[in-house]
């Protein structure tokens, strides 16, 4: 079945740039999105088909996906920000439609 | 507002039985797959199965055909996740989900998301 690989940490300074990836085979191919969960709470959708923003969602999130990666990125980060970031792939064909990544636990320094 | 309450807490014995709730509103209940996402303490999301209230077309992850059953009453807009016998390693937080389809006309394929989740139900089992 295909496989996401996530690292499990990052970390970042308020008001810098955090960069989360997201690799898989041909990964760009797919429409890939991203998940924010904070301690404690339900996933909340941040970016769906690689780029796109749900409503209420800041410009500071941002996605892009080529090749064998797909990345979030987060510009000026916030304290808030700090949570788990999962990103997914839906796949018509096989066992396993709906494939999350590992998660990535984003620290603010 | 498109919103999914999901059931309470549960705290249950192994071998007994449970089934939690995932209801819907603020949209047509019935056009939408729901998904059940696994949490297991300290873990990453799995995804365990999706339902069509529709019709009641239901998808099983192959890791849980066969230990749980999904359902759904679309005239109350609900959908069910139960286990027939529980284990310890069961425990665990279960998140329902929307799953939102686009189809996108250049190229003619479609792709799901999930859009809208519920707050999640924690579920202990212990002896």
């Amino acid at each position: 079945s295909y496989v996401l690989t996530q690292p499990p940490s990052v970390s970042v300074a308020p008001g810098q740039t955090a960069r989360i990836v997201c690799g898989g085979d041909n990964i760009g191919s797919k429409n890939v999105h991203w998940y924010q969960q904070e301690p404690g709470q339900a996933p909340v959708l941040v970016v769906y088909d690689d780029t796109d923003r749900p409503s209420g969602i800041p410009e500071r999130f941002s996605g892009s996906n080529s090749g064998n990666t797909a990345t979030l990125t987060i510009s000026r980060v916030e304290a808030g920000d700090e949570a788990d970031y999962y990103c997914q792939v839906w796949q018509r064909s096989g066992d396993i439609p709906w494939v999350f990544g590992g998660g990535t636990k984003l620290t603010v320094l | 507002e498109v919103q999914l309450v999901q059931s309470g807490a549960e705290v249950k014995k192994p071998g007994e039985s449970l089934k939690i709730t995932c209801k819907g509103s603020g949209y047509n209940f019935t056009n939408s797959w729901i998904g059940w996402v696994r949490q297991m303490p300290g873990k990453g999301l799995e995804w365990m199965g999706s339902i069509y209230p529709g019709d009641s077309d239901t998808r099983i992850s192959p890791s849980f055909r066969g230990q749980v059953t999904i359902s759904a009453d679309k005239s109350i807009s609900t959908a069910f996740l139960q286990w027939s016998s529980l284990k310890a390693s069961d425990t665990a937080m279960y998140y329902c989900a929307r799953l939102e389809m686009v189809y996108v006309l250049e190229g003619a394929y479609y792709y799901y998301y999930m859009d809208v989740w519920g707050e999640g139900t924690p579920v202990t089992v212990s002896s």
